[in-house]
């Protein structure tokens, strides 16, 4: 995950809105991805920007991309407890092998 | 659709074992790969697949093999277990190699003493 870059950790109280950040160095990534673990599971899609987009909403949700700074964040609006998880963001390349690259994933932290 | 299965939930082996992940998927997926997430390291590529007998290499595929006869299943063997195979492994699957939604198994807990 060296490529895409995240901070370890963030701590909201619920209610409040959670802003998670992502660096990655790829010009060419054509999909950013937003993956959600839950403890002892798998990964789950939450959402997806395709590269020439700036934003996108899907009701709590919202990611911006700024694709001058290779910068992606994602806010989730009214933070739940039912929320906290390891969030991972990931690129898809339109070269190379790998479907996606992941970064070292945030663990959001929700206090009631 | 029962999505992507994996088994065993848990495994502990000594060092030296062998031993074979399975992993399935009934999506008639293209693309199948295995991750290894290990604390603060993200998910890291092991090895892929574009197709039934088409294989490759990912960013840390040394200690392990694969192999795609269906189009269903994707098996990962560990050769001769090791102490830094202890992690996570997660197999996902997508309809292509780009673009596409990964979708991912609960994965297998695996120590190795």
């Amino acid at each position: 995950g060296e490529d895409v870059e995240q901070s370890l950790f963030l701590s909201v109280r619920e209610g409040d809105s959670s802003v998670i950040n992502c660096t990655y160095t790829d010009s060419s990534s054509t999909y950013l991805y937003w993956y959600k673990q839950e403890p002892g599971a798998g990964l789950q899609l939450l959402t997806y920007i395709f590269s020439n987009m700036d934003m996108k909403q899907d009701q709590r949700l919202t990611v911006l991309l700024n694709k001058k700074d290779k910068h992606l964040s994602l806010r989730i609006a009214d933070t739940q407890t039912g929320d906290s998880a390891i969030y991972f963001c990931a690129e898809s390349r339109n070269t190379g092998r790998r479907a996606l690259t992941f970064g070292s994933g945030t663990r959001l932290q929700v206090q009631p | 659709n029962a999505g992507v299965t994996q088994t065993p939930k848990f495994q502990v082996l000594k060092t030296g074992q062998s031993m074979t992940l399975q992993c399935a998927q009934d999506m008639n997926h293209e693309y199948m790969s295995w991750y290894r997430q290990d604390p603060g390291m993200g998910l890291r590529l092991i090895h892929y697949s574009v197709g039934a007998g088409i294989t490759d290499q990912g960013e840390v595929p040394n200690g392990y093999n694969v192999s795609r006869s269906t189009t269903e299943d994707f098996p990962l063997r560990l050769l001769s277990a090791a102490p830094s195979q202890t992690s996570v492994y997660f197999c996902a699957s997508s309809q292509k190699l780009q673009g596409y939604e990964q979708y991912f198994g609960p994965g297998t807990r695996l120590t190795v003493t």
